[in-house]
């Protein structure tokens, strides 16, 4: 059970632009920085958006993050088939931990 | 480029003691300016926060594991290490450490390392 809610699944064709949500509450989206992690097959986690809406270098402007409340949301536009994998949130909580999501597979149709 | 890389014992039996080690290259453990990490994955399930030391001394760790886990640092080799006593079948996983820029933000992760915890 994670602490961070996500949808399980979510598609879209190529050319697309495809959201995923992130519910929290006050002690954790609600209060603090929100972040996003990519994670294709068999590899480690890639950080893709920090800070609620800041790219790390390298990451492309076609994925942003956003949040509102105790709510985020990270926002693929241009779907490439290469975009497809787990994608998974990620925030501090104020009972001193780190909590995330339980991911969203995306399938790139 | 920071490079951290895990190593430790693929299997460990249950009630025993799991220990895992990350080096790190290419940055300093004893920098302020990062919370050096241990995050685990189960097969095919999300990602658990396990803890976090800094400047070689401050650690935290998540609750649920506290009375298990112990996260130390040896500044001189530039490792940081991972202890989980009195481990169960639900402590397989992958276990990875990473840096973290901020409180959720992990920016160099290691290949992360499969424990399986059997008889």
């Amino acid at each position: 059970q994670s602490v961070l809610t996500q949808p399980p699944s979510a598609s879209g064709a190529p050319g697309q632009r495809v959201t995923i949500s992130c519910s929290g509450s006050s002690i954790n989206i609600g209060h603090n920085y929100v972040c996003w992690y990519q994670q294709l097959p068999g590899t480690a986690p890639k950080l893709l958006i920090h800070t609620n809406d800041q790219r790390p270098s390298g990451v492309p402007d076609r994925f942003s993050g956003s949040k509102s409340g105790t709510s985020a949301s990270l926002a693929i536009s241009g779907l490439r088939y290469e975009d497809e994998a787990e994608y998974f949130c990620a925030a501090w909580d104020d009972s001193l931990k780190g909590v995330f999501g339980g991911g969203t597979k995306l399938t790139v149709l | 480029q920071v490079q951290l890389q895990e190593s430790g014992p693929g299997l460990v039996k249950p009630s025993e003691t799991l220990s895992l080690t990350c080096t790190v290259s290419g940055g300093s453990i004893s920098s302020r300016s990062y919370f050096w990490t241990w995050i685990r994955q189960p097969a095919g399930k999300g990602l658990e926060w396990i803890g976090r030391i800094y400047t070689g001394e401050t650690t935290n760790y998540n609750p649920s594991l506290e009375s298990r886990v112990t996260i130390s640092a040896d500044t001189s080799k530039n490792q940081f290490s991972l202890k989980l006593i009195s481990v169960t079948a639900a402590d397989t996983a992958i276990y990875y450490c990473a840096r973290a820029i901020s409180a959720s933000a992990f920016d160099f992760w290691g290949r992360g390392t499969l424990v399986t915890v059997s008889s």
